[in-house]
Protein backbone atom coordinates (compact mmCIF):
# COMPACT_ATOMS: atom_id res chain seq x y z
CA UNK A 1 0.00 0.00 0.00
CA UNK A 2 1.24 3.45 -0.80
CA UNK A 3 0.89 6.38 1.59
CA UNK A 4 1.60 9.97 1.61
CA UNK A 5 2.23 12.43 4.61
CA UNK A 6 2.37 16.15 4.81
CA UNK A 7 2.35 16.77 8.14
CA UNK A 8 2.69 20.44 8.08
CA UNK A 9 -0.86 21.17 8.46
CA UNK A 10 0.10 24.68 8.08
CA UNK A 11 3.08 27.07 8.16
CA UNK A 12 3.22 31.13 9.27
CA UNK A 13 6.32 33.19 7.59
CA UNK A 14 7.25 36.64 7.12
CA UNK A 15 7.98 37.70 4.25
CA UNK A 16 11.65 37.02 2.78
CA UNK A 17 11.86 34.15 4.91
CA UNK A 18 12.90 30.88 3.44
CA UNK A 19 10.03 28.33 4.31
CA UNK A 20 10.17 23.92 3.49
CA UNK A 21 7.46 22.00 3.24
CA UNK A 22 7.86 18.27 3.44
CA UNK A 23 6.30 15.39 1.59
CA UNK A 24 6.80 11.74 2.46
CA UNK A 25 5.89 9.13 0.02
CA UNK A 26 6.10 5.41 1.59
CA UNK A 27 5.57 2.74 -0.87
CA UNK A 28 7.17 -0.31 -2.16
CA UNK A 29 7.35 0.66 -5.78
CA UNK A 30 10.57 1.24 -7.54
CA UNK A 31 8.81 3.43 -10.39
CA UNK A 32 6.82 6.14 -9.65
CA UNK A 33 6.12 10.39 -10.56
CA UNK A 34 6.30 12.92 -7.79
CA UNK A 35 4.10 16.39 -8.21
CA UNK A 36 3.51 19.63 -6.18
CA UNK A 37 0.59 21.24 -7.22
CA UNK A 38 -0.04 25.24 -5.69
CA UNK A 39 -3.93 26.05 -5.05
CA UNK A 40 -4.04 29.90 -3.88
CA UNK A 41 -7.24 31.53 -2.40
CA UNK A 42 -8.50 31.86 -5.77
CA UNK A 43 -9.22 27.80 -5.95
CA UNK A 44 -7.90 26.93 -9.11
CA UNK A 45 -4.96 23.85 -9.15
CA UNK A 46 -1.84 25.17 -10.34
CA UNK A 47 0.58 22.17 -11.40
CA UNK A 48 4.33 23.28 -10.46
CA UNK A 49 6.70 20.48 -10.89
CA UNK A 50 7.02 16.58 -11.51
CA UNK A 51 9.91 14.54 -10.72
CA UNK A 52 10.33 10.76 -11.63
CA UNK A 53 11.59 8.40 -9.09
CA UNK A 54 15.13 7.52 -11.15
CA UNK A 55 15.88 11.45 -10.77
CA UNK A 56 17.42 12.66 -7.68
CA UNK A 57 18.91 15.48 -8.23
CA UNK A 58 17.27 18.98 -7.11
CA UNK A 59 15.53 21.04 -9.17
CA UNK A 60 15.98 24.82 -8.70
CA UNK A 61 13.25 27.21 -10.90
CA UNK A 62 13.29 30.70 -9.70
CA UNK A 63 12.59 31.34 -5.83
CA UNK A 64 11.50 27.35 -5.74
CA UNK A 65 13.43 24.55 -5.34
CA UNK A 66 12.51 20.76 -5.02
CA UNK A 67 14.80 17.96 -3.23
CA UNK A 68 14.27 14.61 -3.95
CA UNK A 69 15.70 11.21 -1.68
CA UNK A 70 14.68 8.25 -2.52
CA UNK A 71 16.44 6.81 0.68
CA UNK A 72 13.99 8.55 3.24
CA UNK A 73 11.16 8.51 0.98
CA UNK A 74 10.87 12.61 0.82
CA UNK A 75 9.55 15.09 -1.80
CA UNK A 76 10.50 18.40 0.03
CA UNK A 77 9.31 21.33 -1.47
CA UNK A 78 11.38 25.29 -0.56
CA UNK A 79 10.35 28.47 -1.49
CA UNK A 80 12.98 31.09 -0.93
CA UNK A 81 12.60 34.59 -0.10
CA UNK A 82 8.89 33.91 0.38
CA UNK A 83 7.02 36.38 -0.93
CA UNK A 84 3.16 36.99 0.41
CA UNK A 85 1.79 35.87 -3.65
CA UNK A 86 2.82 32.56 -2.07
CA UNK A 87 0.10 32.38 0.58
CA UNK A 88 -1.59 29.29 -0.70
CA UNK A 89 -2.13 25.62 0.26
CA UNK A 90 0.44 23.55 -1.51
CA UNK A 91 -0.40 19.93 -2.52
CA UNK A 92 1.99 16.64 -2.46
CA UNK A 93 0.19 14.34 -5.17
CA UNK A 94 2.85 10.79 -6.01
CA UNK A 95 1.98 8.66 -8.89
CA UNK A 96 2.41 5.28 -9.13
CA UNK A 97 3.46 4.24 -12.50
CA UNK A 98 0.06 1.89 -12.86
CA UNK A 99 -0.96 3.02 -16.35
CA UNK A 100 -4.02 4.85 -15.45
CA UNK A 101 -1.98 8.03 -14.20
CA UNK A 102 -3.93 7.73 -10.74
CA UNK A 103 -2.59 10.36 -8.39
CA UNK A 104 -2.44 10.19 -4.49
CA UNK A 105 -3.15 13.74 -3.08
CA UNK A 106 -1.51 14.55 0.12
CA UNK A 107 -3.63 16.57 2.92
CA UNK A 108 -2.01 19.58 2.08
CA UNK A 109 -0.15 22.45 3.60
CA UNK A 110 -1.40 26.17 3.93
CA UNK A 111 1.29 28.78 3.82
CA UNK A 112 0.68 32.15 5.08
CA UNK A 113 3.32 34.65 4.22
CA UNK A 114 2.62 37.70 6.44
CA UNK A 115 3.74 41.28 5.18
CA UNK B 1 -4.51 26.52 -20.61
CA UNK B 2 -5.33 22.63 -21.00
CA UNK B 3 -8.61 24.24 -22.29
CA UNK B 4 -10.85 22.95 -19.30
CA UNK B 5 -14.10 24.38 -18.22
CA UNK B 6 -16.84 23.08 -15.75
CA UNK B 7 -20.60 23.91 -15.49
CA UNK B 8 -22.05 24.66 -13.12
CA UNK B 9 -19.53 26.88 -11.45
CA UNK B 10 -21.93 26.78 -7.89
CA UNK B 11 -25.01 24.92 -7.68
CA UNK B 12 -27.13 25.19 -4.46
CA UNK B 13 -29.43 21.97 -4.50
CA UNK B 14 -31.77 19.90 -2.15
CA UNK B 15 -31.25 16.53 -0.67
CA UNK B 16 -32.82 13.76 -2.30
CA UNK B 17 -32.44 15.86 -6.07
CA UNK B 18 -30.22 14.68 -9.07
CA UNK B 19 -27.55 16.85 -9.59
CA UNK B 20 -25.28 16.20 -12.83
CA UNK B 21 -21.80 18.23 -13.25
CA UNK B 22 -20.20 18.58 -16.86
CA UNK B 23 -16.57 18.82 -17.60
CA UNK B 24 -15.52 19.76 -21.00
CA UNK B 25 -12.20 19.82 -22.73
CA UNK B 26 -11.82 21.36 -26.23
CA UNK B 27 -8.54 19.46 -27.39
CA UNK B 28 -9.26 15.54 -27.42
CA UNK B 29 -7.32 14.43 -24.28
CA UNK B 30 -8.11 10.54 -23.57
CA UNK B 31 -7.53 10.58 -19.77
CA UNK B 32 -10.40 12.82 -17.66
CA UNK B 33 -10.50 12.97 -14.09
CA UNK B 34 -13.40 13.95 -11.08
CA UNK B 35 -12.26 14.66 -7.81
CA UNK B 36 -13.57 15.96 -5.11
CA UNK B 37 -12.19 18.27 -2.45
CA UNK B 38 -12.45 18.83 1.38
CA UNK B 39 -10.81 20.05 3.98
CA UNK B 40 -8.72 17.70 5.65
CA UNK B 41 -8.41 15.07 3.03
CA UNK B 42 -7.08 17.04 -0.09
CA UNK B 43 -8.25 16.14 -2.96
CA UNK B 44 -9.58 12.24 -4.06
CA UNK B 45 -10.65 10.41 -6.48
CA UNK B 46 -14.42 9.71 -7.85
CA UNK B 47 -14.34 8.40 -11.52
CA UNK B 48 -11.76 8.52 -14.09
CA UNK B 49 -12.23 7.69 -18.07
CA UNK B 50 -10.07 6.42 -20.15
CA UNK B 51 -11.67 7.03 -23.50
CA UNK B 52 -15.38 7.19 -24.54
CA UNK B 53 -17.51 5.04 -22.87
CA UNK B 54 -14.37 3.41 -20.66
CA UNK B 55 -14.30 4.57 -17.16
CA UNK B 56 -13.71 3.10 -13.80
CA UNK B 57 -14.36 3.56 -10.15
CA UNK B 58 -11.67 5.39 -7.56
CA UNK B 59 -11.72 5.38 -4.12
CA UNK B 60 -15.27 7.63 -3.05
CA UNK B 61 -17.16 6.59 -5.96
CA UNK B 62 -20.43 5.18 -3.83
CA UNK B 63 -23.60 8.01 -4.79
CA UNK B 64 -21.87 9.08 -7.95
CA UNK B 65 -21.88 7.51 -11.41
CA UNK B 66 -20.30 9.13 -14.74
CA UNK B 67 -20.91 8.43 -18.05
CA UNK B 68 -18.31 10.08 -21.59
CA UNK B 69 -20.55 9.69 -24.92
CA UNK B 70 -17.62 11.87 -26.45
CA UNK B 71 -14.00 12.43 -25.75
CA UNK B 72 -14.62 16.04 -24.88
CA UNK B 73 -17.69 15.69 -22.01
CA UNK B 74 -17.33 13.49 -18.80
CA UNK B 75 -20.47 13.87 -16.77
CA UNK B 76 -21.03 12.91 -12.49
CA UNK B 77 -23.98 12.42 -11.74
CA UNK B 78 -25.13 12.56 -8.11
CA UNK B 79 -27.94 9.99 -8.32
CA UNK B 80 -29.67 11.62 -4.72
CA UNK B 81 -27.89 14.14 -3.39
CA UNK B 82 -27.00 14.08 0.34
CA UNK B 83 -25.20 16.23 2.40
CA UNK B 84 -22.15 14.55 2.61
CA UNK B 85 -21.29 15.54 -1.00
CA UNK B 86 -21.35 18.62 -0.20
CA UNK B 87 -17.98 19.65 -1.92
CA UNK B 88 -15.47 21.72 -4.81
CA UNK B 89 -15.12 19.08 -7.48
CA UNK B 90 -12.34 19.08 -9.65
CA UNK B 91 -12.08 17.82 -13.11
CA UNK B 92 -8.87 17.14 -14.70
CA UNK B 93 -7.40 16.16 -18.15
CA UNK B 94 -4.01 14.44 -18.56
CA UNK B 95 -2.37 15.37 -21.88
CA UNK B 96 -0.98 12.43 -24.24
CA UNK B 97 2.63 11.76 -23.74
CA UNK B 98 2.45 12.99 -20.38
CA UNK B 99 1.54 11.91 -16.55
CA UNK B 100 0.69 15.48 -15.12
CA UNK B 101 -3.01 16.02 -14.92
CA UNK B 102 -4.18 19.94 -15.48
CA UNK B 103 -7.24 20.80 -13.28
CA UNK B 104 -10.47 22.44 -14.27
CA UNK B 105 -11.30 25.58 -12.40
CA UNK B 106 -13.78 23.71 -9.87
CA UNK B 107 -17.60 23.52 -9.13
CA UNK B 108 -18.57 24.20 -5.66
CA UNK B 109 -21.77 22.02 -4.47
CA UNK B 110 -23.91 22.67 -1.17
CA UNK B 111 -26.65 20.08 -0.71
CA UNK B 112 -28.72 21.34 1.71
Amino acid sequence: AQKVTQAQTEISVVEKEDVTLDCVYETRDTTYYLFWYKQPPSGELVFLIRRNSFDEQNEISGRYSWNFQKSTSSFNFTITASQVVDSAVYFCAPQPASGTYKYIFGTGTRLKVLA
Amino acid sequence: DAGITQSPRHKVTETGTPVTLRCHQTENHRYMYWYRQDPGHGLRLIHYSYGVKDTDKGEVSDGYSVSRSKTEDFLLTLESATSSQTSVYFCAIKLAGEETQYFGPGTRLLVL
